[in-house]
């Protein structure tokens, strides 16, 4: 069935080190992406989306990816920060604003 | 300006019981969403709604379960005699426009435990 994967459940880094957070998606007909921050007790904050008629987007620190040939999805933190520890989701518009979840990677960021 | 509130933040309760959860959308957003986040997983689509529309209730788990959106606005989830498996951290979202492209923004979410 349709679904949206996170290859790593875990990812540590190194402060000062770029991060790179991978997602699987298996709908190929997905058309908007979405990467979201979660911290402990929060709410999902919104990170960066990206259009299928795009392949990368950037923000600040951040840049996502998207190879539609293997449906992979990317997010890359430059130079992260301690502040960047979180888990990290990446979700498909499914349907209508229906946001399918993927079941999200933790970063945790070591001194 | 706020974001999206919801209320209470941490509810405990005992199986058996019904509970609200209140959620106060960004002013000016007409599509409202219901996501539950179990314990360590993502988070699971329950209800939406986009301005006058009948609600898109296909994620809703039972029939124990429902909710309503007043004057376009404010949104109450109900979950009647709740049982231990409905213990989760119930998050609302707020978009401008559920045209499928709108970025939803979160609330810090209702924790519900039941014992």
């Amino acid at each position: 069935g349709e679904s949206v994967g996170l290859h790593l459940p875990t990812l540590s880094v190194q402060e000062g080190d770029n991060s790179i957070i991978n997602c699987a998606y298996s709908n190929s007909a997905s058309d908007y992406f979405i990467w979201y921050k979660q911290e402990s007790g929060k709410g999902p904050q919104f990170i960066i989306d990206i259009r299928s008629n795009m392949d990368k987007r950037q923000g600040q620190r951040v840049t996502v990816l998207l190879n539609k040939t293997v449906k992979h999805l990317s997010l890359q933190i430059a130079a992260t920060q301690p502040g960047d520890s979180a888990v990290y989701f990446c979700a498909e518009n499914k349907n209508w604003g229906k946001l399918q979840f993927g079941a999200g990677t933790q970063v945790v960021v070591t001194p | 300006g706020a974001g999206v509130s919801q209320s209470p933040s941490n509810k405990v309760t005992e199986k058996g019981k019904d509970v609200e959860l209140r959620c106060d959308p960004i002013s000016g957003h007409t599509a409202l969403y219901w996501y539950r986040q179990s314990l360590g997983q993502g988070l699971e689509f329950l209800i939406y709604f986009q301005g006058n529309s009948a609600p898109d209730k296909s994620g809703l788990p039972s029939d124990r379960f429902s909710a309503e959106r007043t004057g376009g606005s404010v949104s109450t989830l109900t979950i009647q005699r709740t049982q231990q498996e409905d213990s989760a951290v119930y998050l609302c979202a707020s978009s401008l426009d559920s045209g499928g492209a709108d970025t939803q923004y979160f609330g810090p979410g209702t924790r519900l435990t039941v014992l």
